[in-house]
């Protein structure tokens, strides 16, 4: 079983549209959270953190659960400068980020 | 202020070969990370250099190397190349050593293909 698994997508929705992404990580043990955006042969880079207590960061809101070790990501009002794969990153404990091999979003006119 | 910086962009080697990837960090972060990413496949962690020292390792041969010098910046050495090593090596960066919710810094990566 993958550390975090994600839906690979593609997910195709219209501008304006909301989509949530879902991402399960098996290491009870994980400590912080975080979803990053990649863009076509671009790097990766941090969308938003992941709170317990939940976080929004204006159309985006992302969520945690723990006791079912998944976290969330909503986008509202989609805009075509969404597309792009979005990653569910995990930390436990000192260990480097892992990286869920993310899901593709492709907004359309 | 300057980014992750990563050289060469592109690197063609052949089987058997060796590469040598560089990285340089954010100014100052001391903590580099890299990461392999095929293609259609997700990031993997490959090391975690810190004050000079490796903290981690991957799930890589030992062909995969690397070392961090007083600067802080990055090399990864890949010795006896193999088709399979062709991918992008991504370089991060970042601040924190202690576990928190620390954001890593990507650089723009490095494309090794191995004819």
């Amino acid at each position: 079983r993958k550390e975090v698994e994600q839906d690979p997508g593609p997910f195709n929705v219209p501008e304006g549209a909301t989509v949530a992404f879902n991402c399960t990580y098996s290491n009870s043990a994980s400590q912080s959270f975080f979803w990053y955006r990649q863009d076509c042969r671009k790097e990766p880079k941090l969308l938003m953190s992941v709170y317990s207590s939940g976080n929004e960061d204006g159309r985006f809101t992302a969520q945690l659960n723990r006791a079912s070790q998944y976290i969330s990501l909503l986008i509202r009002d989609s805009k075509l400068s969404d597309s792009a794969t979005y990653l569910c990153v995990v930390r436990t404990g000192r260990r480097a980020l892992t990286f869920g091999s993310g899901t593709r979003l492709q907004v359309q006119p | 202020e300057a980014g992750v910086t990563q050289s060469p962009t592109h690197l063609i080697k052949t089987r058997g070969q060796q590469a040598t990837l560089r990285c340089s960090p954010i100014s100052g972060h001391t903590s580099v990370y890299w990461y392999q990413q095929a293609l259609g496949l997700g990031l993997q962690f490959l090391l975690w250099y810190d004050e000079g020292e490796e903290r981690n390792r991957g799930n890589f041969p030992p062909r995969f190397s690397g070392r961090q010098f007083p600067n802080y910046s990055s090399e990864l050495n890949v010795n006896a190349l193999e088709l399979e090593d062709s991918a992008l090596y991504l370089c991060a960066s970042s601040s924190a050593t202690s576990g928190s919710m620390d954001e890593q810094f990507f650089g723009p990566g490095t494309r090794l293909t191995v004819l």
